[in-house]
């Protein structure tokens, strides 16, 4: 099945902890991106990338790390979370310019 | 940069009636396309429809449509025939030429039986 697969789908930790939300589609997919959902703002971009060891920064890439050494693969990494990075994230993929994203089902991430 | 903007952060339509989503965006760019996606509780991110921007005619996918005017940098979606399985939180997006895409706000639907 053509899908976008984040992991974990649930995550609590605490400030300054390390993590990595790990993103993977198997649609051999040009581009992809991550998105964090809070409520009243929409999605904002935090990374996309338009190709293998190809990223830039979205609206809020602070705090927040990307690579893309593999074209499947696209982890984010927050090297010292926290509380104002809890949020809904997603990882979304796309096959070509002007093609709209897949979505993975997203990560609830909370940092106390 | 882009900015996208959704006015109208809910919504309410009768089941069978008709509704129209409003959205506008600001570019400097001349190509680029737009989309709206829908997002059920179940918190899935689904597409809806795309257009692109150098295209006149207003894309249609079955109960929903769009009315795009270049001009006036306006993208509204219009869902036709409602049903209880439309209600959800619409957003819409704009993408550049190199798939840098960006939201708006939304705007949550609910579907009245």
């Amino acid at each position: 099945e053509a899908q976008v697969t984040q992991n974990p789908r649930y995550l609590i930790t605490v400030t300054g902890k390390k993590l990595t939300v790990t993103c993977s589609q198997n649609m051999n997919h040009e581009y992809m991106s991550w998105y964090r959902q809070d409520p009243g703002l929409g999605l904002r971009q935090i990374y996309y990338s338009m190709n293998v060891e190809v990223t830039d920064k979205g609206d809020v890439p602070e705090g927040y790390k990307v690579s893309r050494k593999e074209k499947r693969n696209f982890p984010l990494i927050l090297e010292s979370p926290s509380p104002n990075q809890t949020s809904l994230y997603f990882c979304a993929s796309s096959p070509d310019r002007g093609y709209g994203y897949t979505f993975g089902s997203g990560t609830r991430l909370t940092v106390v | 940069a882009q900015t996208v903007t959704q006015s109208q952060p809910e919504m309410s339509v009768q089941e069978a009636e008709t509704v129209t989503l409003s959205c506008t965006y600001d570019t400097s760019e001349n190509n680029y396309y737009l989309f709206w996606y829908k997002q059920p509780p179940s918190r899935q991110m689904i597409l809806v429809i795309r257009q692109e921007a150098y295209k006149q005619q207003n894309a249609t996918e079955n109960r929903f449509s769009v009315n795009f005017q270049k001009a006036a940098k306006s993208f509204s979606l219009k869902i036709s025939d409602s049903q209880l399985g439309d209600t959800a939180m619409y957003f819409c997006a704009f993408m550049k030429p190199n798939n840098d895409m960006r939201f708006g706000a939304g705007t949550r639907l609910t579907v009245k039986p």
